[in-house]
């Protein structure tokens, strides 16, 4: 069964509104988790670390400000897309990683965020 | 700065033929972590196989084999008697130790099996 469960698994939302996404592990404590976009036909670009109980790591590019994420505990993190717009539709994944160096990783089902 | 390169955009074959995905990646790195996955038209992406750096051996699961040549960087994947539930999208990714499992993805290889 999946380990790492992610809600919704797709969302339409209206421009200028906000949509929180989350990330669960289900049977693991995940210290750090990933969240990933990707956009149709094309491959997973890693937005940023989310480290719990810290601030979460952005790649370059990725504006903090918009895309909010939060990893409050061991096994959740939240990724809130604020203001919407319709260019930031796409699909969400995020993925954790149990706490040992050789923990394979798990990746979620993903959220599609069509925003209209 | 790493790089994952799949070269083949999508692959065409017909029920029971091999079929081979190809991936090279770049790192100045000894020490990483390679990785396939499948992501079927529903989305999620299927852990198939990690690879330590360090552990050259070729591995076999099923109709599933991968073919590490460090030599020419390259960690290809082989289907065996393809069948038409493996068509999905195909990911290599390459992860450096230390770096907490963020992962580099290519591109990507669109694989199609028809009857």
């Amino acid at each position: 069964g999946a380990v790492v469960s992610q809600h919704p698994s797709w969302v339409i939302c209206k421009s200028g509104t906000s949509v929180k996404i989350e990330c669960r592990s289900l049977d693991f404590q995940a210290t750090t988790m990933f969240w990933y976009r990707q956009f149709p036909k094309q491959s997973l670009m890693l937005m940023a670390t989310s480290n719990e109980g810290s601030k979460a790591t952005y790649e370059q590019g990725v504006e903090k400000d918009k895309f909010l994420i939060n990893h409050a505990s061991l096994t959740l993190s939240t990724l809130t897309v604020t203001s919407a717009h319709p260019e930031d539709s796409s699909f969400y994944i995020c993925s954790a990683r149990g706490g040992f160096p050789d923990s394979p990783l798990h990746f979620g089902n993903g959220t599609r965020l069509t925003v209209t | 700065a790493q790089k994952v390169t799949q070269a083949q955009t999508e692959i065409s074959v017909v029920e029971k033929e091999d079929v081979t995905l190809d991936c090279v990646y770049e790192t100045r790195d000894t020490t990483y972590y390679l990785f396939w996955y499948k992501q079927p038209p529903s989305g999620e992406l299927v852990f198939l196989i990690r690879r330590n750096s360090f552990d050259e051996q070729n591995e076999i699961s099923g109709r599933y084999s991968w073919n590490f040549q460090k030599s020419t960087s390259s960690f290809n994947f082989t289907i065996t008697a393809s069948q038409v539930v493996d068509s999905a999208v195909y990911f290599c990714a390459l992860s450096l130790t230390g770096t907490a499992s963020k992962l580099t993805f290519g591109t990507g290889t669109r694989l199609q099996v028809t009857l």
